[in-house]
């Protein structure tokens, strides 16, 4: 069974960083592009990164780039998204999410549950 | 990066169709056959229904289904239940980055 478990959603002030993290288990890792999607309260989804299987490519949304860092470590099986510079319009469920694929940065096959950043102004 | 254009909301009854659009342009939508449909309950996680524009993934209904025409998506629902009421929200490739549609709520009334 694919598991997507995110860690590290905190409160932190703007002008502040903070990494996200999420343990993937149950399939082949490094078989699969990863992502990031938010979700503000109440809002809708947005794509924030993508990471390929081998993690030679990196993508970015316009809203993050410069200061949102993706990375994964396939010999432990872990996405990470470090954030610097944050926002209040940051705040968001981040969610960890693998591709259906291993190159491309979408279709998203299987979320985690999410961790909740809070960006305080 | 615009966001793509969906309707906001859409009520049917219980055992009608309904087509939810989606609305890019050529650099998204247009350019690729990566267009993909999720449902969302609320205070779930999202869940895939439709990808490459017309593929269902094991385990969906088949009154799921999607096309594409030019810039435009459409996600098409027959037989609605009680358990279709949720927020859909198509998705496309766009070159480098992904795009949302701001997300349609159904209600099943």
């Amino acid at each position: 069974e694919v598991q997507l478990l995110e860690s590290g959603g905190d409160l932190v002030q703007a002008g502040g960083s903070l990494g996200v993290s999420c343990a993937a288990s149950g399939f082949n890792f490094n078989g699969y592009a990863m992502n990031w999607v938010r979700q503000a309260p109440g809002k809708g989804l947005e794509w924030v990164s993508g990471i390929s299987a081998t993690g030679g490519q990196t993508y970015y949304a316009d809203s993050v780039k410069g200061r949102f860092t993706i990375s994964r470590d396939n010999s432990k099986n872990r996405l990470s998204l470090h954030m610097n510079s944050l926002r209040a319009e940051d705040t968001a469920i981040y969610y960890c999410v693998r591709d259906k694929r291993m190159t491309t940065i979408t279709p998203f096959e299987y979320w985690g549950q999410g961790t909740l950043v809070t960006v305080s102004s | 990066q615009s966001a793509l254009t969906q309707p906001r909301s859409v009520s049917k009854s219980p055992g009608q169709s309904v087509t939810i659009s989606c609305t890019g342009t050529s650099s998204d939508v247009g350019g690729y056959d990566y267009v993909s449909w999720y449902q969302q309950h609320p205070g779930k996680a999202p869940r895939l229904m439709i990808y490459d524009v017309n593929k269902r993934p094991s385990g969906v209904p088949d009154r799921f289904s999607g096309s594409k025409s030019g810039n435009t998506a459409s996600l098409s629902i027959s037989g609605l239940q009680a358990e279709d009421e949720a927020d859909y929200y198509c998705c496309s490739y766009a070159g480098r980055s992904v795009v949302f549609g701001g997300g349609t709520k159904l209600t099943v009334l």
